[in-house]
């Protein structure tokens, strides 16, 4: 089945900086790859996604890049804001199969 | 207002006394998961529903019941709860299987001593 990698596990950033979370895939397949934001003792939220005929996709403050030939993707944070602070997952999907998640990745943004 | 609605939000029980984790949605979606949420392990799911009376297993279906008798409905039941069950429910839903979002339920945490 699908493995998903995820790193770094923590990552402390200063605000205002920029926060890169990287995450790979092993099924070639996957064609699905949304990132989910989970705050302190609250449900995990989607904030952004991307399939696979696309490269990048940006919304505001947060972007997502997919290289499909080395099956990375990635979730970049830009003007990090101490709202920020949550846990981030990442996930891939195949068609009609479903979401395997990544471990997560806290990320802390210092005022 | 659209939600995924799980009961209850926290329980603590004891080993091998029978259990159900109530997840309901109105948003008349097809598509229902369940995961559990470990420290340093992220989601996993452990079964999932693509519509009424259409049910499979995830990635831990180990110890793990569900049903999917009507579409708003998707009960994770626990025959016989073990310690190594403790960990935090996420019930989630979405419009289809290609759907682009996943709601997610508030959670229960469920400890087993």
């Amino acid at each position: 089945g699908e493995n998903v990698e995820q790193h770094p596990s923590t990552l402390s950033v200063q605000e205002g900086d920029s926060a890169v979370i990287k995450c790979t895939y092993s099924d070639s397949a996957s064609n699905y790859f949304p990132w989910y934001k989970q705050e302190l003792g609250k449900r995990p939220q989607l904030i952004i996604d991307i399939r696979s005929n696309v490269g990048e996709k940006k919304d505001q403050r947060i972007a997502v890049t997919l290289n499909k030939t080395a099956k990375h993707f990635s979730l970049h944070i830009t003007e990090t804001q101490p709202e920020d602070s949550a846990v981030y997952f990442c996930a891939a999907s195949i068609g009609y199969s479903t979401l395997t998640f990544g471990k997560g990745t806290m990320l802390l943004v210092s005022p | 207002e659209a939600q995924v609605t799980q009961n209850p939000r926290y329980l603590i029980t004891v080993t091998g006394k029978k259990l159900t984790v109530t997840c309901s949605q109105n948003m008349n979606h097809e598509y229902m998961s369940w995961y559990r949420q470990d420290p340093g392990l992220g989601l996993r799911q452990i079964y999932y529903s693509m519509n009424v009376e259409v049910t499979d297993k995830g990635d831990v279906p180990e110890g793990y019941k569900v049903s999917r008798k009507e579409k708003r409905n998707f009960p994770l039941i626990l025959e016989s709860p073990s310690p190594n069950q403790t960990s935090l429910y996420f019930c989630a839903s979405s419009l289809t299987v290609l759907s682009t979002e996943a709601f997610f339920g508030q959670g229960t945490r469920l400890t087993v001593v």
